[in-house]
């Protein structure tokens, strides 16, 4: 089936700190992945959408590559700051879906410390 | 100004009783979605939309029904409500998938607390 999986709960970092957050992913065939974000007391919304067309994704000074061979889709950032505190989803592109149906992970929470 | 509405942003209920959420979006799409957040959970589909007078069941639909009257609402009815029904439900819209997946675009949640 479809799923995703963040192991990182919580990340916490200082100002200027390099980013990264662990994703995987399992389906079959070639998936399209996306990064949402959802600030405090908001919906999530679309941070970055990668597909198999480019593997890499970037927005905000963020950059995401996904690895078909070890199913594996990172998030990561040079420089992290104050504002970029908030609950990052990995998600997964329903294959074949004409509905655009989504599979979220957990979430990892970024707190970054100024 | 917003895109997708919802209301209540908040709400008590007891156990046992009819609680609706609202969704309304002026985005023009054809497709909508009921999700409900908890902690270690992300976000799970509840029910769905892609046409007026017509729902589909999501991935964790038991003890919820939808209705969407229209292209811009789209209602989430929990008939008696329970315990295990509190959490954050967020409605979202957009123009569908296929190989495009279309951005999902959110309303800013309702936080359900079952008493």
């Amino acid at each position: 089936g479809n799923s995703v999986t963040q192991m990182q709960g919580q990340v916490t970092l200082s100002e200027e700190e390099f980013l990264f957050i662990n994703c995987t992913y399992s389906t079959t065939g070639y998936p399209t992945l996306f990064w949402y974000v959802q600030y405090p007391g908001e919906g999530p919304q679309l941070l970055l959408k990668v597909t198999t067309a480019n593997n890499k994704g970037s927005s905000r000074g963020f950059e995401a590559t996904y690895d078909k061979g070890t199913t594996s889709f990172h998030l990561q950032k040079a420089s992290v700051q104050e504002s970029d505190s908030a609950v990052y989803y990995c998600v997964l592109g329903e294959r074949g879906s004409a509905l655009g149906r989504l599979h979220f992970g957990a979430g990892t929470q970024l707190i970054v410390i100024p | 100004e917003a895109a997708v509405t919802q209301s209540p942003r908040s709400k008590v209920a007891v156990t046992g009783g009819k609680v609706t959420l609202s969704c309304h979006q002026t985005n023009n799409h054809d497709y909508m979605y009921w999700y409900r957040q908890d902690t270690g959970h992300g976000l799970r589909l509840i029910h769905y939309s892609y046409v007026a007078d017509s729902t589909e069941k999501g991935d964790i639909p038991d003890g919820y029904k939808a209705s969407r009257p229209s292209q811009e609402n789209f209602s989430l009815i929990l008939e008696l409500a329970s315990l295990s029904q509190t959490a954050v439900y967020f409605c979202a819209s957009s123009d569908g998938g296929g190989q495009n997946y279309a951005e999902q675009f959110f309303g800013p949640g309702t936080r359900l607390t079952v008493l």
